[in-house]
């Protein structure tokens, strides 16, 4: 069981380009979720998704896009990258709330802005 | 939305000893989760350990242990016999209820570094 599958890794983007992050789930999970990390800081949600087809903004959704087509993908899309957008990148999922309520996180990606 | 508060940005602890750290949370409701996740230096997000608000016995799993005081809003981690392992980034969260919107809170995080 994979969990959840970020990619990719690593990246470096020149200010200006766009970029997808790709986060994929294979839990059946309802709910996704993507966080930014800045060095030495908490997360902070930039966009939730609770089912497919339906998404909404988080904290800090400026300079970011994101699509939920399928209840496993929910890609994050860069436009016009910033440096202020480098930062490392996570997606999490899961269940609605019930027995099963935590969330499982990706590996992360880092993104450099340059 | 609900606010999680971790007053501790560092702590530090000697290997083998006893650490608390602390998170305090500002909800309305009477049903929620509680969450510790651990973030080492590889930057996994790992779950901990969780509790259910509505159970009143506190949460163990092997050397964590959770205090859960629901009328203070307060749910610190205990983590005994400290090893070089438990050196780390960890984050308190609160999960509500509520479906159809965000849910899911995280406090700021307290890094634990533990001297050998």
């Amino acid at each position: 069981n994979a969990g959840v599958t970020q990619t990719p890794k690593f990246h470096i983007l020149k200010i200006g380009q766009s970029m997808t992050l790709q986060c994929t789930q294979d839990m059946n999970h309802n709910y996704m979720y993507w966080y930014r990390q800045d060095p030495g800081m908490g997360l902070k949600l930039i966009y939730y998704s609770v089912g497919a087809g339906i998404t909404d903004k988080g904290e800090v959704p400026n300079g970011y896009n994101v699509s939920r087509s399928t209840t496993e993908d929910f890609p994050l899309r860069l436009e016009l990258a910033a440096p202020s957008q480098t930062s490392v990148y996570f997606c999490a999922s899961s269940y609605p709330p019930g027995q099963v309520a935590e969330a499982f996180f990706g590996q992360g990606t880092r993104l450099t802005v340059v | 939305a609900q606010t999680v508060t971790q007053s501790q940005p560092e702590m530090s602890v000697q290997e083998a000893e006893t650490v608390t750290l602390s998170c305090t949370y500002d909800t309305s409701e009477s049903d929620y989760y509680l969450f510790w996740y651990k973030q080492p230096p590889s930057r996994q997000m790992i779950l901990v350990i969780r509790q259910e608000a509505y159970k009143q016995q506190n949460a163990t799993e092997n050397r964590f242990s959770v205090n859960f005081q629901k009328a203070a809003k307060s749910f610190s981690l205990k983590i005994s016999d400290s090893q070089l392992g438990d050196a780390a980034m960890y984050f308190c969260a609160y999960r509500s209820v509520t479906t159809g919107a965000n849910n899911l809170f995280f406090g700021t995080g307290t890094r634990l570094t533990v001297i050998p």
